[in-house]
C-alpha cells in the first residue's frame, strides 16, 4: 500500500518558539494532503485540507496564522506551529490522497508527531 | 451534529472472547465510503477496511469481521477470538464530499478495546 512518512514523530520545544512538520508521500503524488489534531483519548479532528499549489482550507476554529500549512510539491505538506504554547501540545497526523486512487480513497496515514511545548 | 457515532467509549474483554464494536453513521449523500481504523498505543492508524456505500456484503479478513447495514446506518465490527495485541483505540469513519470538493473523513470518538490475558 502507499506510504506516508510524518517527521519528526515526536518534538519537545519550548514556549514560543515555531515547530515545523513534515508530510511526505513516499510513493505516490498526493494532490491533496489532511492535518488532523488528536487531544489524549480523543478522536482525530480535522484541522486543514491541503492541496498542492493552492492555499490551504482551514476548518471552523483553526487559526490560520497559528498553523501555518504549506503544500508546495506533489510529494510534501508541511505544518508549522508557530508561537507554540502548552495548549498546543497534541498529537498532529497527516493524511495523503491521490486521485489515482479513486473518488474516495482510504487515506494513508502518517505516523503522527507528538509535540510537546514546554 | 455527529456524523459517526461509537457509543461505547472503552470496552474490556477476556483474551478469547469475542467483541463487537458498533459504528452508527449519517449522511445525506448516496455515495459514500466508510472506514475502520486501529490506532495501537503508538499512535500511528493502521487501515483496517473501505467499504463503498453500494457494497452491502459482510466481509470476514482473519478473525475481523464486518456487518454493513445500510437500512440501519451501521457499520459495526467484530473481533473473534481477541488477543492481547488487539488492545488498541478503534475508529469507525466516514467519507463525504466537503463544499470544496474535496474529500473529508469525519472520525467517531474511538473505542478503546482492552484485552484481558
Amino acid at each position: 500500500g502507499a506510504v506516508v512518512s510524518q517527521h519528526p514523530s515526536r518534538v519537545i520545544c519550548k514556549s514560543g518558539t515555531s515547530v515545523k512538520i513534515e508530510c511526505r508521500s513516499l510513493d505516490f503524488q498526493a494532490t491533496t494532503m489532511f492535518w488532523y489534531r488528536q487531544f489524549p483519548k480523543q478522536s482525530l479532528m480535522l484541522m486543514a485540507t491541503s492541496n498542492e499549489g493552492s492555499k490551504a482550507t482551514y476548518e471552523q476554529g483553526v487559526e490560520k496564522d497559528k498553523f501555518l500549512i504549506n503544500h508546495a510539491s506533489l510529494t510534501l505538506s508541511t505544518l508549522t506551529v508557530t508561537s507554540a504554547h502548552p495548549e498546543d501540545s497534541s498529537f498532529y497526523i497527516c493524511s495523503a490522497e491521490s486521485p489515482g486512487f479513486g473518488a474516495r480513497s482510504e487515506a494513508f496515514f502518517g505516523q503522527g508527531t507528538r509535540l510537546t511545548v514546554v | 451534529a455527529q456524523k459517526v457515532t461509537q457509543a461505547q467509549t472503552e470496552i474490556s474483554v477476556v483474551e478469547k472472547e469475542d467483541v463487537t464494536l458498533d459504528c452508527v453513521y449519517e449522511t445525506r449523500d448516496t455515495t459514500y465510503y466508510l472506514f475502520w481504523y486501529k490506532q495501537p498505543p503508538s499512535g500511528e492508524l493502521v487501515f483496517l477496511i473501505r467499504r463503498n456505500s453500494f457494497d452491502e456484503q459482510n466481509e470476514i479478513s482473519g478473525r475481523y469481521s464486518w456487518n454493513f447495514q445500510k437500512s440501519t446506518s451501521s457499520f459495526n465490527f467484530t473481533i473473534t477470538a481477541s488477543q492481547v495485541v488487539d488492545s488498541a483505540v478503534y475508529f469507525c469513519a466516514l467519507s463525504e464530499a466537503g463544499l470544496d470538493g474535496n474529500n473529508r473523513l469525519a472520525f467517531g470518538k474511538g473505542n478503546q478495546v482492552v484485552v484481558i490475558p
